[in-house]
């Protein structure tokens, strides 16, 4: 079946620009979260849906961050006022349940010039 | 928050060897421990997990091992082929978040 999907894949944005990032989780999947790779790391934690509920969002770097997940499918991960240190690989995965297995999608590299 | 450690951060094997990754975690509440592998460009993907009701688990040439007591736990890899060449990122949740630590390039040398 299809696994987690992600667009776009590359995003060049202008810094101070608003970005959108889409996430497509597996169909049936209920819990989805959000993390940010920066290059040689592991991915860090920014937040986490169950359905539609956000549950944590203690990662969001800062204000500028806001995701949502509105019929408990598809998310999307809005950064504003893009910024240099925002450059990464933003990774999506969904899971059947919470703490069982997270399948990741591909990622979005960000680029902020 | 849960705080994982890694080690090394870079390990090179001669094929047919065997690889061993080291991780410490800080939460003693945390219960769900997965691997993941990532090739470059690539995204992670699971390769084995554990959680703490289990000391051991093995699948095919994979094993891991946690020891509760002293908040760490460990891969083995047996006879590593070259495709094993990857990232490895280790993981621990005990409240629905992953915390990842910072992985360990492996490299397998033919």
């Amino acid at each position: 079946g299809a696994g987690v999907s992600q667009s776009p894949r590359y995003k060049v944005a202008k810094r101070g620009q608003d970005v959108a990032l889409r996430c497509d989780p597996i169909s049936g999947h209920v819990s989805l979260f959000w993390y940010q790779q920066a290059l040689g790391q592991g991915p860090e934690f920014l937040t986490y849906f169950q359905n539609e509920a956000q549950l944590d969002k203690s990662g969001l770097p800062s204000d500028r961050f806001f995701a949502e997940r509105p019929e408990g499918s598809v998310s999307t991960l809005k950064i504003q006022r893009t910024q240099q240190e925002d450059s990464a690989v933003y990774l999506c995965a969904s899971s059947l349940e919470l703490n069982h297995e997270q399948f990741f999608g591909p990622g979005t590299r960000l680029t902020v010039l | 928050g849960e705080n994982v450690e890694q080690h090394p951060s870079t390990l090179s094997v001669q094929e047919g060897d065997s690889a061993v990754i080291k991780c410490t975690y800080s939460d003693s509440a945390s219960n769900y421990f997965p691997w993941y592998k990532q090739e470059l460009g690539k995204r992670p993907q699971l390769i084995i997990d554990i959680r703490s009701n289990v000391g051991e688990k093995k699948d095919q040439r994979i094993a891991v091992t946690l020891n509760k007591t002293a908040k760490h736990f460990s891969l083995h890899i047996t006879e590593t082929q070259p495709e094993d060449s990857a990232v490895y990122f280790c993981a621990a949740s005990g409240n629905n978040r992953l915390a990842f630590g910072k992985g360990n390039q492996v490299v397998v040398i033919p």
